[in-house]
């Protein structure tokens, strides 16, 4: 079974600086993803970026990157230049994609920006 | 696009009570899950359906029933609510090629007196 770990208790960040969530999992399987998805006060989830267990690079998506240690089995995102509008819950999720592809989610991380 | 659609948005029952909570993909995935969300829990996950006709359990299946109608609706009942099934549920779908996320319903809030 998969099982991801992300145990930071809630963060403060100031505005315009750079902020760490960390992310560890346990699987079996060899080919895999890896999401983290964010969930601002307003609940819904908004799907943020993707690393694929394969893929040699880090992933980039504007001012997230995913910083993926496959051998330490962590992918933690970095938040680069926070705004206000980062304040929300973030989730890391994890999927095999063969046999058991369920997708599986940490406890997640709360961040709150401050002015 | 309509992406997924879960109703209702927000729902009172009475324990002992039943009731179906509805889920509605219009991306022609293959695979729908159902979550629960509780404060500090993250998502868990209650059943997961890999396609159309087959459903497994998740993590915390113990009170609720699924079905997975045809490729676009999968279905959670509660047959008996109970207090502890306060939550919110969340409805989600992917496909199973590699590198694409799920994505998700709006959420549904569920109370239990």
């Amino acid at each position: 079974a998969q099982k991801i770990t992300q145990t930071q208790p809630g963060m403060f960040v100031q505005e315009k600086e750079a902020v760490t969530l960390d992310c560890t999992y346990d699987t079996s399987d060899q080919s895999y993803g890896l999401f983290w998805y964010k969930q601002p006060s307003s609940g819904e989830m908004i799907f943020l970026i993707y690393q694929g267990s394969y893929d040699e690079q880090n992933a980039t998506e504007g001012r997230y990157s995913l910083n993926f240690q496959k051998a330490r089995k962590s992918a933690n995102l970095v938040i680069s230049a926070s705004q206000l509008g980062d304040s929300a819950m973030y989730f890391c999720a994890m999927r095999a994609f063969y046999g058991n592809n369920r997708l599986a989610f940490g406890k997640g991380n709360q961040v709150v920006v401050i002015p | 696009n309509a992406g997924v659609t879960q109703t209702p948005k927000f729902q009172v029952l009475k324990t002992g009570q039943s009731m179906t909570l509805q889920c509605a993909q219009d991306m022609n995935h293959n695979s729908m899950y159902w979550y629960r969300q509780d404060p500090g829990m993250g998502l868990r996950l209650i059943y997961y359906s890999a396609s159309e006709g087959t459903t497994d359990k998740g993590e915390v299946p113990n009170g609720y029933n699924v079905s997975r109608l045809n490729k676009r609706e999968f279905s959670l009942r509660l047959e008996s609510a109970a207090p502890s099934q306060t939550s919110v549920y969340f409805c989600a779908s992917s496909t199973h090629r590699e590198g694409t996320e799920a994505f998700f319903g709006q959420g549904t809030r569920l109370t239990v007196v």
